[in-house]
């Protein structure tokens, strides 16, 4: 059974930071991998996909990258915001457009 | 519709009601998601819909929940009997396979509370 482990559960930085998030997956035969942000209260908002067979995938600050073979990804967010301060949660899925596994998310909070 | 759409956006029901919650998901998409999300807790998955037929229930909690989708649209989640720990947000998302890697997207939930 495929298990989505987050590392740190919370962190706070203060503003201007770069930060790394960690998520680790137990079965590395994974059909892409998703990063989402949660503000409190809110539903998900889709940030990065990595596909397989890519090895990372940037949107702006935001940079997110995938061993597949080793189980992780990881999260940079470059140059932090007070608006950046939100849930950060990394979920895969096993093939298709079969269901994504979460991991319990980090909890972000960027100090002006 | 330009996104996931569910309503209610809150929901407040006394103990031992029925209660049904709605997705609209992005038009096309042929897979639906119901999840559910308790205080502090991560997402649960619940249940998925590949057109209008549930390859997967496996997350349904217990036989007071059912879900069906119509016209490989519209899903219904619905709740009977409810108990206060049926509170939560449930969340829905859709998502399409159109020959590149499927991204999922998410509706802005509804919240349940039950007294």
């Amino acid at each position: 059974k495929q298990e989505v482990t987050q590392i740190p559960a919370a962190l706070s930085v203060p503003e201007g930071e770069n930060l790394v998030l960690n998520c680790s997956f137990t079965d590395s035969a994974i059909y892409n991998l998703q990063w989402f942000r949660q503000d409190p209260g809110k539903g998900l908002t889709s940030l990065l996909l990595i596909q397989s067979s890519q090895r990372e995938q940037t949107s702006g600050r935001l940079n997110a990258s995938l061993d597949k073979s080793s189980g992780r990804s990881t999260l940079y967010i470059a140059a932090s915001q007070p608006g950046d301060s939100a849930t950060y949660l990394c979920a895969v899925r096993q093939g298709g457009n079969t269901p994504l596994v979460f991991g319990k998310g980090t909890r972000l909070s960027v100090i002006a | 519709g330009a996104g996931v759409s569910q309503s209610p956006s809150n929901k407040v029901t006394e103990k031992g009601k029925d209660v049904e919650l709605r997705c609209d998901p992005i038009s096309g998409h042929t897979a639906l998601y119901w999840y559910r999300q308790s205080l502090g807790q991560g997402l649960e998955f619940l249940i998925y819909f590949q057109g209008n037929s549930a390859p997967d229930k496996s997350g349904l909690p217990s036989d007071r929940f059912s879900a069906e989708r119509t016209g490989g649209s519209v899903s219904t989640l619905t709740i009977q009997r409810t108990q206060q720990e049926d509170s939560a947000v449930y969340l829905c998302a859709s998502s399409s396979y159109r020959g590149h890697s499927p991204e999922a997207f998410f509706g802005q939930g509804t919240r349940l509370t039950v007294v």
